[in-house]
């Protein structure tokens, strides 16, 4: 069966400070890959997504970066947090068909101080 | 583009009693519908999905839900709630033969089952 693995769980970052989430999924292959973030009240904002090794494309303008450097890695990144980078982050694949659901990772917290 | 709106931000109700939460949607092309679940500090996990064919969908847990296409809604029903069922729930869309698994999300409605 498929697994995905996202980490660190909860994550404290001073502004200005570097960030890097991690993504990785097991048990199927060429995946589609989604970075979404949950700010309270306001549902789920649509990041990035992936449909193959450096096919990523942003949905939202910002300080954010992905790369998936292997089929089933995709990692989010910042050089420099912002405050309002805070939120609850959630990776996500899916299958080839356009129909396919989404499967979501246990997300990370992360506070920007 | 396409929209969702969940009508209620939070629903109180009481164990084993019925519950109805409520989604709309706005779209110019056919869709895909989708309810998921969220429990504190968890990911999202996927209730049941509405692809073609009968209208009346069941999901795991106990829920349904139902396409009405002329209304433009996919609301989710449970006829008996437990405390466990205590949770945001999503409703999200999928536009057909759109990008791979865009899914556009709802504001999400709280549910609360008080004993």
């Amino acid at each position: 069966s498929q697994t995905i693995h996202q980490w660190p769980a909860t994550l404290v970052q001073p502004v200005g400070s570097p960030l890097s989430l991690e993504c990785t999924v097991e048990g199927t292959s060429n995946p589609n890959l989604y970075w979404y973030r949950q700010a309270a009240g306001r549902g789920l904002q649509l990041l990035f997504y992936s449909i193959g090794i450096d096919q990523i494309s942003s949905e939202v303008p910002q300080n954010l970066s992905a790369s998936r450097p292997q089929d089933r890695q995709f990692i989010l990144s910042s050089k420099k947090l912002l405050l309002s980078d805070s939120g609850f982050y959630l990776c996500a694949w899916s299958g080839r068909p356009y129909n396919s659901p989404l499967h979501f990772g246990n997300g990370t917290r992360l506070t920007v101080t | 583009a396409q929209s969702v709106t969940q009508l209620d931000s939070q629903v109180p109700v009481f164990e084993e009693a019925p519950v109805e939460l409520r989604c709309n949607y706005s779209s110019s092309v056919s869709v895909y519908l989708f309810w998921y679940v969220q429990y504190p500090n968890q990911g999202l996990q996927l209730l049941l999905k509405y692809l073609s064919g009968s209208t009346l969908v069941k999901g795991i847990n106990g829920f349904e839900a139902e396409f009405n296409k002329s209304q433009t809604s996919f609301h989710l029903r449970k006829p008996s709630v437990h405390i466990s069922d205590t949770a945001e729930y999503f409703c999200a869309v999928s536009v057909f033969l759109a990008s791979y698994g865009k899914l556009t999300f709802g504001q999400g409605t709280i549910l609360t089952v008080h004993p």
